[in-house]
C-alpha cells in the first residue's frame, strides 16, 4: 500500500513537498520505480516523475526544472518536491508503484491521493 | 512528449453493450501501451498493460489490442461497474496519458 502525506495548501511561488510511505513492499525492490502522478480537478492524469531504489530519476520534461524526488530505503518512503508552484499545480497528487516487464512499464499500485491547493 | 489522443471523449451505452475506445499515439510506441479505469471518485486502476495483457484480477470482458500508433480497448458486455473514465498511457518514452474517455449510462 502507498500513502501520501503533505500539506493540503501551498502558497504561490513556494515549494510543494509530498511524501509517500510504502507498506507491504520494499522500496528497495529492483523491479520497481516509484512515481508521482497528478490530476487537476475534473481533468486527466499527468505523470510527474519517477525514482528507483538507487536514486535514478526521470521526470516529465516540462516539469524537470521544478521537480525533485528522493528515496529513503531505510524508512521505506519516497518524496517529491515541486518548487515555484502556481494555481496550475493545484491537483490531486498520487504516488504510484511502477513495474517493469518485457512489455514496458505500468503503474500498478496507486495511493489514495492527496489534494493540494495552491492559493494565497 | 508523445501525444496520446483518445476517441471518443465520451460515449453513452447500456448495460450489456459492446464498447470500444480508441487511442492513437503521435508516433509509434510499439506495444508499450497501458489502459486504466477510473470510477467516479476513485483511484485509477490498471486494466491492461503491454497493449493486450490483462492485469491480474481484471475481468475477461476487457480486452486490448493494437501496436505502433493505434490501439483500442473493448468491453465485451458492459456492466454497471464499468461506467467510468478510461485512460490510455504510453510507456515507450517518458509516460504520457490520453485525455480520457468517459463511459456514461444511456
Amino acid at each position: 500500500q502507498l500513502q501520501e502525506s503533505g500539506p493540503g495548501l501551498v502558497k504561490p511561488s513556494e515549494t510543494l513537498s509530498l511524501t509517500c510511505s510504502v507498506s507491504g513492499d520494499s522500496i528497495s525492490n529492483s523491479n520497481y520505480y516509484w512515481g508521482w502522478i497528478r490530476q487537476p480537478p475534473g481533468k486527466g492524469l499527468e505523470w510527474i516523475g519517477s525514482i528507483n531504489y538507487s536514486g535514478t530519476t526521470y521526470y516529465k520534461p516540462s516539469l524537470k526544472s521544478r521537480v525533485a524526488t528522493s528515496v529513503d530505503t531505510s524508512k521505506n518512503f519516497f518524496s517529491m518536491r515541486l518548487n515555484s508552484v502556481t494555481a496550475a499545480d493545484s491537483a490531486v497528487y498520487y504516488c504510484v508503484r511502477q513495474f517493469y516487464g518485457s512489455g514496458g512499464d505500468a503503474f500498478d499500485i496507486w495511493g489514495r491521493g492527496t489534494m493540494v491547493i495552491v492559493s494565497s | 512528449d508523445i501525444q496520446m489522443t483518445q476517441s471518443p471523449s465520451s460515449l453513452s451505452a447500456s448495460v450489456g453493450d459492446r464498447v470500444t475506445i480508441t487511442c492513437r499515439a503521435s508516433q509509434s510506441v510499439s506495444r508499450y501501451l497501458n489502459w486504466y479505469q477510473q470510477q467516479p471518485g476513485r483511484v485509477p486502476k490498471l486494466l491492461i498493460y503491454a497493449a493486450s495483457t490483462l492485469q491480474s484480477g481484471v475481468p475477461s470482458r476487457f480486452s486490448g489490442n493494437g501496436s505502433g500508433t493505434d490501439f483500442n480497448i473493448t468491453i465485451s458486455s458492459l456492466q454497471p461497474e464499468d461506467f467510468a473514465t478510461y485512460y490510455c498511457q504510453q510507456s515507450y518514452t517518458t509516460p504520457t496519458f490520453g485525455q480520457g474517455t468517459k463511459v456514461e449510462i444511456k
